[in-house]
């Protein structure tokens, strides 16, 4: 089974820390995706990366940067946490590069309280 | 941006089928409707996709109408831990699922 991990279930910053959000997948595939899913707003995409060193902007990347260094690791970086991204992250993975349509694997989820 | 219509909430027994309804009115010809659910506390699931054909699998079927502005997933006996939330999304050319409100299946004894 694919496996993709987060590095926190449940996390608690103070505004103006640097953040980081690891994820791991374990099934060697291409594309990695950092969402946040707030109430009412549904999914929304932050960034996502079809390469090592590659990142795409998604529909909110405002305040976030991500690293991939290594294919199995995607990393979201908020770089001044403020309290409107009090929110849950989630990564999810898909196997072949650039077909970002392919099925997503989801990890369980990081829930970041800013104060 | 095409967006999908799904009613806010729906209740099933459990054994019977659910039938969940999506409008889409505003697809493209090239746009694929995708299914997901969430479990309270996990990441979305995977369920299944399709353009114009139906679609069955292992967790449930697809039904597209023929002009494309809705379709329906079946979980042909629904059991409790199908209780979830159910997303209908467009993938928009150039590689965004986008995911809306979802409908809030209760599956009940």
């Amino acid at each position: 089974d694919v496996k993709v991990t987060q590095s926190s279930r449940y996390l608690v910053k103070r505004t103006g820390e640097k953040v980081f959000l690891e994820c791991v997948q374990d099934m060697d595939h291409e594309n990695m995706f950092w969402y946040r899913q707030d109430p009412g707003l549904g999914l929304r995409l932050i960034y996502f990366s079809y390469d090592v060193k590659m990142k795409e902007k998604g529909d909110i990347p405002e305040g976030y940067s991500v690293s991939r260094e290594k294919k199995e690791r995607f990393s979201l970086i908020l770089e001044s946490a403020s309290t409107n991204q009090t929110s849950m992250y989630l990564c999810a993975s898909s196997p072949n590069r650039g077909r970002l349509e392919d099925e997503q694997y989801f990890g369980p989820g990081t829930r970041l309280t800013v104060t | 941006d095409a967006k999908t219509t799904q009613p806010p909430s729906m209740d099933c027994a459990e054994g019977r089928a659910a039938n969940l309804p999506c409008n889409h009115s505003t697809i493209s010809g090239n746009e694929y409707v995708y299914w997901y659910r969430q479990i309270h506390s996990q990441g979305p699931q995977y369920i299944i996709h399709g353009l114009k054909n139906n679609e069955t699998n292992e967790m449930a079927s697809l039904i597209i109408t023929e002009d494309r502005k809705s379709s329906t997933l079946i979980l042909p006996h629904a059991t409790l831990r199908d209780t979830a939330v159910y997303y209908c999304i467009l993938y928009i050319q150039g590689g965004k699922l986008i995911f809306g409100q979802g409908t809030e299946l209760s599956v009940k004894p």
